[in-house]
């Protein structure tokens, strides 16, 4: 079976300009949660998405938002971007709400210029 | 909110070496999970164990709740063994999310 999958896995962007990332969870997970990782830090929780609603929102401004479609799948935007957002971006899935495992995916490296 | 501390942080091995890595962890959880970080920035699950022990081969771990903290035992290292090994936790409680809280991290040179 597919692991998580994410899309694309290297992007560079210019201050400002907007960013969407994509993650498809593994077959029948419904949660998917984004997280962020800054060089020599571990991951930070950005949002949680079950059944399409989010569930979960850690503590980044509003230039990030993110959304879960039927399929499961979730987009992740970053509006008027920063050089600190620059970072490797990860999307995990599970199978429901909470404490269940978590699977990541090979994340996509966002470089912000 | 939860606080998660790893040690050592940083850790060179000899090929062949055990070692122990230490997780605590400031509250009660739901969920706990090693993961071992590749060079390459993927996570690669190791444990899924928020309580007891639980072995996969040279790798194995042991979760204490009540006392609040989590090890990972590494035996006979090998150099693919380097990298980050990350503990991360899920708070308990009612209400809670999937929302993990990682660790510093520990990072291992294994050297042959």
């Amino acid at each position: 079976d597919a692991g998580v999958t994410q899309s694309p896995t290297h992007l560079i962007k210019t201050r400002g300009q907007h960013v969407t990332l994509r993650c498809s969870p593994i077959s029948g997970h419904k949660s998917v949660s984004w997280y962020q990782q800054v060089l020599g830090q571990g991951p930070q929780f950005i949002f949680q998405y079950y059944e399409k609603e989010e569930r979960g929102r850690g503590n980044f401004p509003d230039r990030f938002s993110a959304r879960q479609f039927p399929n499961y799948s979730s987009e992740l935007n970053v509006n008027a971007l920063l050089l600190g957002d620059s970072a490797l971006y990860l999307c995990a899935s599970s199978l429901g709400r909470e404490s269940y495992e978590q699977y990541f995916g090979p994340g996509t490296r966002l470089t912000v210029t | 909110g939860i606080q998660v501390e790893q040690s050592p942080p940083d850790l060179i091995l000899q090929e062949g070496a055990n070692s122990t890595l230490r997780c605590n962890f400031s509250d009660s959880v739901n969920n706990l999970q090693w993961f071992h970080q590749n060079p390459w920035g993927q996570l690669i699950n190791l444990f899924y164990i928020p309580s007891g022990t639980k072995q996969n081969g040279r790798l194995s771990a042991t979760t204490v709740a009540t006392e609040r903290y989590s090890l990972l035992y590494i035996s006979s290292s090998q150099t693919t063994d380097s990298g980050v090994y990350f503990c991360a936790v899920e708070r308990g409680g009612g209400g809670a999310t999937n929302k993990l809280i990682f660790g510093t991290g520990t990072l291992l040179a294994v050297q042959p």
